[in-house]
């Protein structure tokens, strides 16, 4: 079992903001990242930091965290964003880095 | 541009040794700030950090806990590219195996480039 839980799948309407969140006990010390995966491709890094955007990266896509919580929020989402995310963060102890579980985001 | 390419069979016998590449260009494997990784994927266990090699004045590695007793990861600076070796795989090892750049530095600890991954199916 993954140390970062997310939602398995999370659906939004074209053009509507979504939230996708990643809960764990390592986001009160480190900041999480997040990579968008669409089928037959490597992840791509969309967000890190505290509110960080990989150049490239369109600026709907934002972040935030809140105690054990990050959240990747995407305002205005398109068809291309259907994809799966994945949170990623440090951990003190154990492994040096875990991913999250990943969540499905379909565009209606 | 920092680019990773990784290569290696894409079948490997039970019980053998599953034995990956991944060059590295645009970067150097020594550079500060840095760690290179590998990162597997398959459908039952998702996206799974296997290990990394960085340079801090001498070399380092870590280790999954889940795999420490079967994997070596190695720099070779003279290519600019970096190894995996995973022992006594079995059919659960079968997975999609990426490289990874991990740069660190202010506010900035992420996975920012990736391979385009190679597929490695534990089969007889």
């Amino acid at each position: 079992s993954s140390e970062l839980t997310q939602d398995p799948a999370v659906s939004v309407a074209l053009g509507q903001t979504v939230s996708i969140t990643c809960q764990g006990e390592s986001l009160r010390t480190f900041d999480a990242s997040w990579y968008q995966q669409k089928p037959g491709q490597a992840p791509v890094l969309v967000r890190y930091g505290k509110n960080n955007r990989p150049s490239g990266i369109p600026d709907r896509f934002s972040g935030s965290s809140s105690g054990n919580t990050a959240s990747l929020t995407i305002t205005g989402a398109q068809a291309e964003d259907e994809a799966d995310y994945y949170c990623n963060s440090r951990l003190r102890g154990g492994d040096p880095v875990v991913f999250g579980g990943g969540t499905k985001l379909t565009v209606l | 541009q920092v680019q990773l390419q990784e290569s290696g069979p894409g079948l490997v016998r039970p019980s053998q040794t599953l034995s990956l590449t991944c060059a590295v260009s645009g970067d150097s494997v020594s550079a500060y700030g840095t760690a290179w990784n590998w990162i597997r994927q398959s459908p039952s266990r998702g996206l799974e950090w296997l290990g990394r090699t960085y340079y801090r004045s001498m070399w380092y590695n870590d280790y999954a806990l889940s795999v420490k007793s079967r994997i070596t990861i190695s720099p070779d600076t003279s290519k600019n590219q970096f190894s995996l070796q995973l022992n006594s795989v079995t059919p659960e090892d079968t997975a999609v195996y990426y490289c990874a750049r991990w740069n660190s530095g202010y506010d900035f600890d992420a996975f920012d480039v990736w391979g385009q991954g190679t597929m490695v199916t534990v089969s007889s």
